[in-house]
């Protein structure tokens, strides 16, 4: 079965603080990878694409990387901010099958302390 | 960028009702639109993958039956919940795409009394 974790739940830090949150997956054959952001009752906003060729990804303050062989992706946070708290999904789009899907993961619910 | 649109973002009804979730794709022909179920702290669950023009494919555990869904455009694709009760109140996103990668909708609040 080919499912996505994501490492911690929930993490608190103070304001200013870089963290790291992470993402495994139990099949190396993805096509790509994906982080999102959900504030409370919203929907999806996409943040980093990762293609399978691609070792990492940078866009602003954020910076994620991804390790097909080991199954692992990072999401790097530097300078956080209180404005960063939300929560954090990343997503998986596997090899094959009649259609390409989106399998996302547990999420991980940052707040950033100011 | 493009945009999904989708309507209601919040509807409350009663028991037995039948209520109809709309999805837009606002600037892009979408070949094939998705369907995701959200529990309150839970990660999202595809219900349903549906291309223009054919019948949805629906996952595993998910009733087809329950959760009607059409696409009858490029543009188009409506969920509707056939006698919702209680227990289909959720988060429903929406989701399309014409290649890579998925474009989302801002979801619905399902609230059932």
């Amino acid at each position: 079965k080919q499912e996505v974790t994501q490492i911690p739940a929930a993490l608190s830090v103070p304001e200013g603080e870089n963290l790291v949150l992470n993402c495994s997956f139990t099949d190396s054959a993805i096509y790509n990878l994906q982080w999102f952001r959900q504030d409370p009752g919203k929907g999806l906003t996409s943040l980093l694409l990762i293609q399978s060729s691609q070792r990492e990804q940078t866009s602003g303050r954020l910076n994620a990387s991804l390790d097909k062989s080991s199954g692992r992706s990072t999401l790097y946070i530097a300078a956080s901010q209180p404005g960063d708290s939300a929560t954090y999904l990343c997503a998986v789009i596997y090899y094959g099958g009649a259609t390409n899907k989106l399998i996302f993961g547990t999420g991980t619910l940052l707040a950033v302390q100011p | 960028g493009a945009v999904v649109s989708q309507h209601p973002s919040w509807v409350i009804c009663k028991s037995g009702t039948s209520v109809k979730i709309e999805c837009r794709s606002l600037d892009f022909q979408a070949t094939t639109m998705f369907w995701y179920r959200q529990f309150p702290k839970q990660s999202l669950m595809l219900m349903a993958t549906s291309n223009e023009g054919s019948k949805a494919t629906y996952e595993q555990g998910v009733e087809k039956d329950k959760f009607l869904i059409n696409h009858a455009s490029l543009t188009l694709s409506t969920l509707t919940v056939t006698s919702a009760h209680p227990e289909d109140s959720s988060f429903y996103i929406c989701s399309a795409r014409q290649g890579i990668p998925q474009h989302f909708g801002d979801g619905t609040r399902l609230s059932i009394l």
